[in-house]
């Protein structure tokens, strides 16, 4: 089993709709949680951070963290044809814990106006 | 504005040539890593450095070498190119220690003939 599991997709959807992005893992010790976007042929930039179990909103996107189940999910509302990418999440230990990130291989979404 | 960069942006090369790809961070970050992008395989990491003079081997170091004589930079260098090598690489740095996530380069498309 990969330590972080994330479907490739590729998702396609209207203007407007909500978008549900989703990576499980397996490593109990995972603590930091992030999602990064990545644009066509650009490097991936920090979207969403969120420490261990929650919920954390800015604007549009809500990420999610439900530890007990090892599952990090990834909202989008009102989607816009500009939210086209693909979309990595990406983890790491606690305190003391590994400075490296594990990531899924990434979910391409296209928005369709 | 601090910044990470990766040059060259473009890359063709022979097999068997030695290639070398700077990146470079402005952020004084302690820590920095390479990574791959290949389809269907997602970010891999190949180098890391936890500060000068500090390298480690990741998943995919086999044929890459890196080393760190200062803060900023940390090239990488694939010894003897091959055409399994032909991907995108991508710099990465952090700050390192609790809470603190990677700040990624623009990416370096190499292609090994």
């Amino acid at each position: 089993q990969k330590e972080v599991e994330q479907d490739p997709g590729p998702l396609s959807v209207p203007e407007g709709a909500i978008v549900s992005l989703n990576c499980t893992y397996s490593n109990s010790a995972f603590q930091y949680f992030m999602w990064y976007r990545q644009y066509s042929r650009k490097g991936p930039e920090l979207l969403m951070y969120t420490y261990s179990s929650g919920n954390k909103e800015d604007g549009r996107f809500t990420a999610q963290v439900d530890k007990s189940s090892k599952y990090i999910s990834l909202f989008i509302r009102d989607s816009q044809p500009s939210d086209s990418a693909t979309y990595l999440c990406a983890m790491r230990g606690g305190q003391g814990g590994s400075e490296k990130l594990v990531f899924g291989k990434g979910t391409k979404l296209t928005v369709n106006p | 504005d601090a910044e990470i960069t990766q040059s060259p942006r473009h890359k063709i090369t022979e097999t068997g040539r030695q290639v070398t790809l700077a990146c470079h961070q402005t952020w004084n970050h302690n820590n920095m890593f390479w990574y791959r992008q290949d389809l269907g395989h997602g970010l891999r990491l190949i180098h890391y450095s936890y500060g000068v003079h500090d390298t480690n081997k990741g998943e995919v170091s086999d044929g890459y070498s890196v080393s760190r004589s200062n803060t900023e930079d940390l090239p990488l260098t694939l010894e003897s190119a091959a055409s399994s090598q032909t991907s995108v690489y991508f710099c990465a740095s952090s700050w390192g220690g609790r809470g603190e996530t990677q700040y990624f380069g623009p990416g370096t498309r190499l292609l090994v003939l």
